[in-house]
């Protein structure tokens, strides 16, 4: 079965600096990849999603995702985080049965 | 705001009752999953409607059981309640269901047994 690993549980940037959040995926067939996004009280939204093609994907928010088949990776980036970014982000794998797998989250806090 | 509507948003209950928990998806949205998110187990999918029939299951306990109506509402049924199932209870809608397709989740319903 399909699994997913985000290996940092709580990331803390300064507004305006870099972000990368990092997620290893296990699949054997090739994956269906997202980020979600978890503001406190809501529901996921999706930022993004890889099924095929182009290994760069840009998302909604200034999110771009890169697939890297070799490292069984999709990690998430944005060039320059905004407070409002904090939240907690998760990674899915979706299956053939629709099982979508979610890493256990990484929560974003950001520093004024 | 999804356009996935849930209700109710808080439900606080005892050991050993029955709850349940509605869905509405969006306009036009055929497909319903349900998932359970609580801090121990992270985010669980439980199940998934198409059009009234079901079309994946993942890990849902047997003292849980979903349906969808024709009108394509959905409801969640949770019995024999226990204080491991306190948890936040999403469901979220999709156009098709077929996989990889973007799904759009409801605020979800807070559960707490005590």
């Amino acid at each position: 079965a399909q699994s997913v690993t985000q290996p940092d549980i709580h990331i803390t940037v300064s507004e305006g600096a870099s972000l990368e959040l990092r997620c290893n995926y296990s699949y054997g067939a090739t994956p269906y990849l997202f980020w979600y996004v978890q503001s406190p009280g809501q529901g996921l939204q999706l930022l993004l999603k890889y099924f095929s093609g182009d290994t760069l994907v840009q998302g909604i928010k200034g999110f771009e995702a890169e697939f890297k088949r070799s490292q069984s990776s999709f990690n998430l980036r944005k060039p320059s985080v905004h407070w409002s970014d904090a939240a907690e982000y998760f990674c899915a794998v979706g299956a053939e049965n629709n099982d979508m797998r979610f890493g256990a989250g990484t929560r974003l806090t950001v520093k004024p | 705001d999804s356009g996935v509507t849930q209700t109710p948003k808080h439900l606080i209950t005892a050991t050993g009752q029955r709850v349940t928990l509605r869905c509405s998806p969006r306009s036009g949205d055929l497909s319903v999953y349900w998932y359970q998110q609580s801090l121990d187990q992270g985010l669980q999918f439980l199940i998934q409607y198409y059009n009234g029939e079901e079309r994946a299951k993942g890990n849902i306990l047997e003292r849980f059981s979903a349906q969808q109506f024709p009108d394509l509402h959905s409801e969640l049924n949770l019995s024999s309640l226990e204080l491991g199932d306190s948890a936040l209870y999403f469901c979220a809608s999709s156009v098709e269901g077929g996989i990889g397709t973007e799904a759009f989740f409801g605020q979800g319903t807070r559960l707490t047994v005590v």
